[in-house]
């Protein structure tokens, strides 16, 4: 079972937009978060992880997680064309032994 | 340094016919996972390795599918018998090995099953 669902989009966006990705999950048991990058082609790469609730930010990307609605959300600011990918969420099993993702967001941002 | 290597990059193969899949982790990774990535869809847990056992291997679909690790590196992925249903991107990843340590991927093998 998944249990983390994410809009796949598509999401088009200007260049310099603010964007907001969103993902939801239905157990209030999870407590570690990640959001993976994927550009078309390529491996998922590590974006940002968060542990339990609250924000965490790393230059023009900040993640947040709301335990109380059971969302995860990924803020781009000033997005860049370079940002164009698929974005996915994912969370850790039981174990933290491995990662369950969800089907992932794909984003376009236009120059 | 390096990243997670996967060869071959591309597979085209025969309905019926077996596969392999490699892929060398990154040096001194204990853990490496198998995944199967599907068009449109997010990556797909087959398998978990740490070291050379697999500690969970609840994500392979069915008796079609092995993957081995003799030596607690490089690991293959073996598809008997392929069927046109497992066409896919399979994605091979390392992590150091704790709770929780962030997954590495390679860019995958994309297997194509005509």
């Amino acid at each position: 079972q998944k249990e983390v669902e994410q809009d796949p989009g598509p999401l088009s966006v200007p260049e310099g937009a603010i964007v907001s990705l969103n993902c939801t999950y239905s157990n209030s048991a999870f407590q570690y978060f990640m959001w993976y990058r994927q550009y078309s082609r390529k491996g998922p790469e590590l974006l940002m992880y968060t542990y339990s609730s609250g924000n965490k930010e790393d230059g023009r990307f900040t993640a947040q997680v709301d335990k109380s609605s059971k969302y995860i959300s990924l803020f781009i600011r000033d997005s860049q064309p370079s940002d164009s990918a698929t974005y996915l969420c994912a969370r850790a099993n039981q174990a933290g032994t491995a990662l369950i993702f969800g089907k992932g967001t794909t984003l376009s941002v236009s120059s | 340094g390096a990243g997670v290597s996967q060869t071959p990059s591309n597979k085209v193969t025969e309905k019926g016919k077996y596969v392999e899949l490699r892929c060398d982790p990154i040096s001194g990774h204990t853990a490496l996972y198998w995944y199967r990535q599907s068009l449109g869809q997010g990556p797909e847990f087959l398998i978990y390795f740490q070291g050379t056992g697999a500690a969970d291997d609840s994500g392979l679909p069915n008796d079609r599918f092995f993957a081995v690790r003799p030596e607690g590196s490089v690991s293959t992925l073996k598809i008997q018998r392929t069927e046109r249903g497992d066409s896919a991107v399979y994605l091979c990843a390392s992590s150091e090995g704790q709770a929780n340590s962030p997954l590495h991927f390679g860019n995958g093998t994309r297997l194509t099953v005509t």
